[in-house]
């Protein structure tokens, strides 16, 4: 089974509408980190949260992670067809006495003009 | 901004050939990964270093080597390329500390014909 799930698998919306991504995990996660993606590149880091109730922004894109800390949403505000892509969550989730870094599947986000 | 870079970008070559991806990094990270991506599925992690000299095997079984003589450069080398090895390939770096995020490079598409 997955150990970090993404919902949803894909998204279509007008471009100007808001939209949320969730990633969630099974274990407590110890570092969330969010990716975007443009079909056949590198991932771009876009940003990092580390504690419960943490949110942070990055021009029209939002990402909190929840007091539990097992899970993640990425907010966007009013998308644009640049916010179209991949998007990625990266978390540090505990193995053997250390971590180990993982990625989810991804949701691949289009945004109509 | 993020300096990581690979070459090349794409490479097709035929079947039983020698390959080796290249991988440099000017931020003087310890850590660097190797990733293989298929079009539109998730990361695979296949290879890792956390240091020069040091070398593991990631989640996913390859047939590649890796070394990592210096610290800004990671190759990968297939010593005899097969159809089954087409793919993305991606590189990425991280600093010190357990919770700093990965950054990537664009990537290598390899199809071996």
């Amino acid at each position: 089974s997955q150990e970090l799930e993404q919902s949803p698998q894909s998204l279509i919306v007008q471009e100007g509408k808001n939209l949320t991504i969730n990633c969630t995990s099974s274990k407590t996660l110890y570092g969330l980190y969010w990716y975007k993606q443009k079909y056949g590149e590198g991932l771009i880091f876009l940003m990092m949260l580390q504690k419960g109730g943490e949110e942070k922004s990055h021009e029209k894109i939002t990402a909190k992670l929840d007091e539990k800390k097992q899970q993640s949403s990425l907010h966007i505000t009013a998308s644009q067809p640049s916010h179209a892509g991949i998007y990625l969550c990266g978390a540090l989730l505990p193995k053997s006495g250390t971590y180990k870094y993982i990625f989810g599947t991804g949701t691949r986000l289009k945004v109509l003009a | 901004e993020a300096d990581i870079y690979q070459t090349p970008r794409y490479l097709v070559i035929g079947t039983g050939k020698k390959i080796t991806l290249e991988c440099s990094q000017t931020m003087g990270h310890d850590k660097m990964y190797w990733y293989q991506q298929d079009p539109g599925m998730e990361l695979h992690l296949i290879h890792y270093s956390y240091g020069v000299n040091s070398t593991e095997k990631g989640d996913l079984s390859s047939e590649s080597t890796v070394s990592r003589i210096r610290t800004e450069h990671f190759p990968l080398t297939l010593e005899s390329a097969r159809p089954s090895h087409t793919s993305q390939y991606l590189c990425a770096s991280s600093g010190r500390g357990v919770f700093q995020p990965q950054h990537f490079g664009d990537g290598t598409r390899l199809s071996i014909l």
